[in-house]
Protein backbone atom coordinates (compact mmCIF):
# COMPACT_ATOMS: atom_id res chain seq x y z
CA UNK A 1 0.00 0.00 0.00
CA UNK A 2 1.10 3.45 -0.21
CA UNK A 3 0.62 4.33 3.60
CA UNK A 4 1.67 3.20 6.90
CA UNK A 5 -1.24 0.86 7.72
CA UNK A 6 -2.41 -0.67 11.23
CA UNK A 7 -4.78 -3.22 12.27
CA UNK A 8 -6.93 -3.27 13.83
CA UNK A 9 -7.90 0.54 13.63
CA UNK A 10 -10.58 -0.25 16.90
CA UNK A 11 -10.76 -3.21 19.50
CA UNK A 12 -11.95 -3.61 22.84
CA UNK A 13 -11.16 -5.89 25.30
CA UNK A 14 -11.40 -7.01 28.35
CA UNK A 15 -9.01 -6.14 31.50
CA UNK A 16 -6.72 -9.42 31.98
CA UNK A 17 -6.35 -10.70 28.40
CA UNK A 18 -4.06 -10.72 25.39
CA UNK A 19 -3.76 -8.17 22.37
CA UNK A 20 -2.02 -8.14 19.21
CA UNK A 21 -1.75 -5.10 17.30
CA UNK A 22 -0.25 -4.63 13.68
CA UNK A 23 1.61 -2.38 11.85
CA UNK A 24 2.38 -2.66 8.12
CA UNK A 25 5.08 0.16 7.31
CA UNK A 26 5.98 1.91 4.04
CA UNK A 27 7.59 -0.60 1.79
CA UNK A 28 11.13 -0.28 1.81
CA UNK A 29 11.18 1.78 5.31
CA UNK A 30 13.93 0.17 7.48
CA UNK A 31 13.00 2.33 10.59
CA UNK A 32 9.85 1.27 12.20
CA UNK A 33 8.15 3.05 15.52
CA UNK A 34 5.62 2.38 18.10
CA UNK A 35 3.92 5.06 20.04
CA UNK A 36 1.07 5.34 22.50
CA UNK A 37 -1.45 8.13 22.70
CA UNK A 38 -3.41 8.37 26.18
CA UNK A 39 -6.40 10.66 25.33
CA UNK A 40 -5.38 14.40 25.39
CA UNK A 41 -1.97 13.82 25.65
CA UNK A 42 0.84 13.52 22.73
CA UNK A 43 2.56 11.14 21.66
CA UNK A 44 4.91 8.98 23.96
CA UNK A 45 8.05 6.77 22.31
CA UNK A 46 7.38 3.01 23.13
CA UNK A 47 10.31 1.11 21.38
CA UNK A 48 12.02 1.82 17.67
CA UNK A 49 12.77 -0.73 15.26
CA UNK A 50 15.94 -0.60 12.93
CA UNK A 51 15.53 -3.51 10.18
CA UNK A 52 14.68 -6.74 12.54
CA UNK A 53 16.31 -5.52 15.48
CA UNK A 54 15.27 -3.16 18.39
CA UNK A 55 18.10 -0.60 19.26
CA UNK A 56 15.76 1.47 21.70
CA UNK A 57 13.34 -0.87 23.47
CA UNK A 58 13.17 2.21 26.87
CA UNK A 59 9.66 3.34 26.11
CA UNK A 60 8.10 0.18 26.43
CA UNK A 61 6.10 1.11 30.20
CA UNK A 62 6.34 -2.46 31.49
CA UNK A 63 7.01 -6.44 30.22
CA UNK A 64 3.68 -6.63 30.00
CA UNK A 65 4.60 -4.72 26.42
CA UNK A 66 6.90 -6.55 23.86
CA UNK A 67 6.93 -6.30 20.21
CA UNK A 68 8.56 -8.19 17.24
CA UNK A 69 9.28 -7.51 13.73
CA UNK A 70 10.24 -9.24 10.81
CA UNK A 71 12.84 -8.52 8.58
CA UNK A 72 11.88 -4.49 6.75
CA UNK A 73 8.06 -5.49 7.12
CA UNK A 74 5.06 -5.88 9.53
CA UNK A 75 5.66 -5.56 12.98
CA UNK A 76 3.20 -6.90 15.82
CA UNK A 77 2.90 -5.32 19.07
CA UNK A 78 1.55 -7.02 22.28
CA UNK A 79 0.29 -6.35 25.38
CA UNK A 80 -0.40 -9.62 27.80
CA UNK A 81 -2.89 -8.81 30.76
CA UNK A 82 -4.00 -6.10 29.84
CA UNK A 83 -5.23 -3.27 32.45
CA UNK A 84 -7.31 -0.49 32.15
CA UNK A 85 -4.77 2.09 31.73
CA UNK A 86 -3.29 0.49 28.69
CA UNK A 87 -6.52 2.08 26.97
CA UNK A 88 -5.33 4.55 24.50
CA UNK A 89 -4.47 4.99 20.73
CA UNK A 90 -1.55 3.20 19.42
CA UNK A 91 0.36 4.80 16.61
CA UNK A 92 2.70 2.86 14.35
CA UNK A 93 5.14 5.12 12.04
CA UNK A 94 8.05 4.58 9.39
CA UNK A 95 10.94 5.74 8.05
CA UNK A 96 13.26 5.10 5.12
CA UNK A 97 15.94 6.07 7.49
CA UNK A 98 18.82 7.51 4.61
CA UNK A 99 19.95 10.39 6.52
CA UNK A 100 18.96 11.99 10.04
CA UNK A 101 16.02 13.66 10.29
CA UNK A 102 14.26 11.70 7.84
CA UNK A 103 10.39 12.16 7.77
CA UNK A 104 8.44 9.69 9.89
CA UNK A 105 5.58 8.28 8.14
CA UNK A 106 2.29 7.56 10.84
CA UNK A 107 -0.83 5.06 10.26
CA UNK A 108 -3.87 5.98 11.48
CA UNK A 109 -3.25 3.64 14.84
CA UNK A 110 -5.34 1.29 16.66
CA UNK A 111 -7.74 2.62 19.41
CA UNK A 112 -7.42 0.58 22.44
CA UNK A 113 -10.50 -0.07 25.14
CA UNK A 114 -10.19 -2.22 28.17
CA UNK A 115 -12.90 -2.60 29.72
CA UNK B 1 16.50 15.25 28.61
CA UNK B 2 15.32 17.10 26.56
CA UNK B 3 11.75 18.36 26.78
CA UNK B 4 8.69 20.59 24.02
CA UNK B 5 6.58 22.46 25.68
CA UNK B 6 2.91 23.94 23.93
CA UNK B 7 1.70 25.91 26.54
CA UNK B 8 -1.82 26.98 24.42
CA UNK B 9 -4.37 23.28 25.18
CA UNK B 10 -6.80 24.84 22.65
CA UNK B 11 -7.24 28.19 20.12
CA UNK B 12 -10.16 29.21 18.37
CA UNK B 13 -10.18 31.40 14.91
CA UNK B 14 -11.99 32.40 12.57
CA UNK B 15 -11.77 31.89 9.11
CA UNK B 16 -9.14 33.44 6.70
CA UNK B 17 -7.62 34.61 10.18
CA UNK B 18 -3.77 33.96 10.58
CA UNK B 19 -3.35 32.35 14.27
CA UNK B 20 0.08 31.50 15.54
CA UNK B 21 1.00 28.33 17.81
CA UNK B 22 3.72 28.53 20.48
CA UNK B 23 6.10 25.93 21.01
CA UNK B 24 9.81 26.03 23.49
CA UNK B 25 11.82 23.12 23.87
CA UNK B 26 14.76 22.15 25.97
CA UNK B 27 18.02 20.56 24.86
CA UNK B 28 21.53 21.29 25.08
CA UNK B 29 22.64 19.85 22.05
CA UNK B 30 23.49 22.14 18.89
CA UNK B 31 21.92 19.89 16.08
CA UNK B 32 18.84 18.76 16.05
CA UNK B 33 15.31 18.96 14.01
CA UNK B 34 12.02 20.39 14.74
CA UNK B 35 8.47 19.51 13.40
CA UNK B 36 5.39 20.70 13.37
CA UNK B 37 2.61 17.25 13.20
CA UNK B 38 -1.47 18.37 12.54
CA UNK B 39 -3.59 15.54 13.92
CA UNK B 40 -7.43 15.77 12.04
CA UNK B 41 -9.94 13.83 13.45
CA UNK B 42 -9.24 11.14 11.32
CA UNK B 43 -6.15 10.05 13.55
CA UNK B 44 -3.45 10.01 11.21
CA UNK B 45 -0.60 12.04 11.81
CA UNK B 46 0.44 14.08 9.26
CA UNK B 47 3.72 16.24 8.68
CA UNK B 48 3.01 19.90 8.37
CA UNK B 49 6.79 21.65 8.83
CA UNK B 50 10.26 20.64 8.94
CA UNK B 51 13.36 22.80 10.20
CA UNK B 52 17.15 21.67 11.15
CA UNK B 53 18.67 23.77 13.64
CA UNK B 54 21.97 24.93 11.68
CA UNK B 55 19.51 26.37 8.85
CA UNK B 56 18.92 29.96 10.10
CA UNK B 57 16.04 30.57 7.16
CA UNK B 58 12.82 30.12 8.88
CA UNK B 59 11.29 26.96 6.98
CA UNK B 60 8.13 28.09 5.37
CA UNK B 61 5.49 25.46 3.27
CA UNK B 62 2.57 27.70 1.33
CA UNK B 63 -0.02 28.80 4.33
CA UNK B 64 1.93 27.22 6.76
CA UNK B 65 5.71 29.19 8.16
CA UNK B 66 7.40 28.95 11.58
CA UNK B 67 9.12 31.44 13.67
CA UNK B 68 12.71 30.01 14.59
CA UNK B 69 14.31 31.65 17.43
CA UNK B 70 17.21 29.01 18.82
CA UNK B 71 18.97 31.19 21.18
CA UNK B 72 15.35 31.16 22.54
CA UNK B 73 14.87 27.91 21.92
CA UNK B 74 11.73 28.79 20.38
CA UNK B 75 9.63 27.09 17.52
CA UNK B 76 6.24 28.46 16.64
CA UNK B 77 3.85 28.01 13.62
CA UNK B 78 1.56 30.71 11.90
CA UNK B 79 -1.25 29.41 9.93
CA UNK B 80 -2.33 32.12 7.36
CA UNK B 81 -5.44 32.42 6.00
CA UNK B 82 -6.93 29.57 8.12
CA UNK B 83 -9.42 27.44 6.52
CA UNK B 84 -11.89 24.72 8.07
CA UNK B 85 -9.88 21.93 7.28
CA UNK B 86 -6.76 23.45 9.41
CA UNK B 87 -9.08 22.24 11.66
CA UNK B 88 -7.06 19.58 14.41
CA UNK B 89 -4.76 18.91 17.08
CA UNK B 90 -0.85 20.36 16.13
CA UNK B 91 2.17 18.63 17.83
CA UNK B 92 5.06 20.34 17.83
CA UNK B 93 8.10 17.66 17.98
CA UNK B 94 11.90 17.56 18.18
CA UNK B 95 14.46 15.13 17.16
CA UNK B 96 18.18 14.64 18.48
CA UNK B 97 20.62 14.45 15.35
CA UNK B 98 22.58 11.93 18.10
CA UNK B 99 20.30 9.27 18.94
CA UNK B 100 18.10 7.02 16.99
CA UNK B 101 15.43 9.36 15.31
CA UNK B 102 13.37 9.17 18.37
CA UNK B 103 11.03 12.13 18.30
CA UNK B 104 9.84 14.27 21.81
CA UNK B 105 6.67 15.22 21.48
CA UNK B 106 4.66 18.36 23.24
CA UNK B 107 1.42 17.47 24.50
CA UNK B 108 -0.59 19.57 21.46
CA UNK B 109 -2.73 22.16 20.77
CA UNK B 110 -5.88 21.75 19.60
CA UNK B 111 -7.60 24.25 16.93
CA UNK B 112 -10.46 25.02 15.71
CA UNK B 113 -11.12 26.87 12.75
CA UNK B 114 -14.58 28.73 13.18
CA UNK B 115 -16.84 29.41 9.56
Amino acid sequence: GAGVSQSPSNKVTEKGKDVELRCDPISGHTALYWYRQRLGQGLEFLIYFQGNSAPDKSGLPSDRFSAERTGESVSTLTIQRTQQEDSAVYLCASSPLQRRGDIQYFGAGTRLSVL
Amino acid sequence: AQTVTQSQPEMSVQEAETVTLSCTYDTSESNYYLFWYKQPPSRQMILVIRQEAYKQQNATENRFSVNFQKAAKSFSLKISDSQLGDTAMYFCAFMSTNRDDKIIFGKGTRLHILP
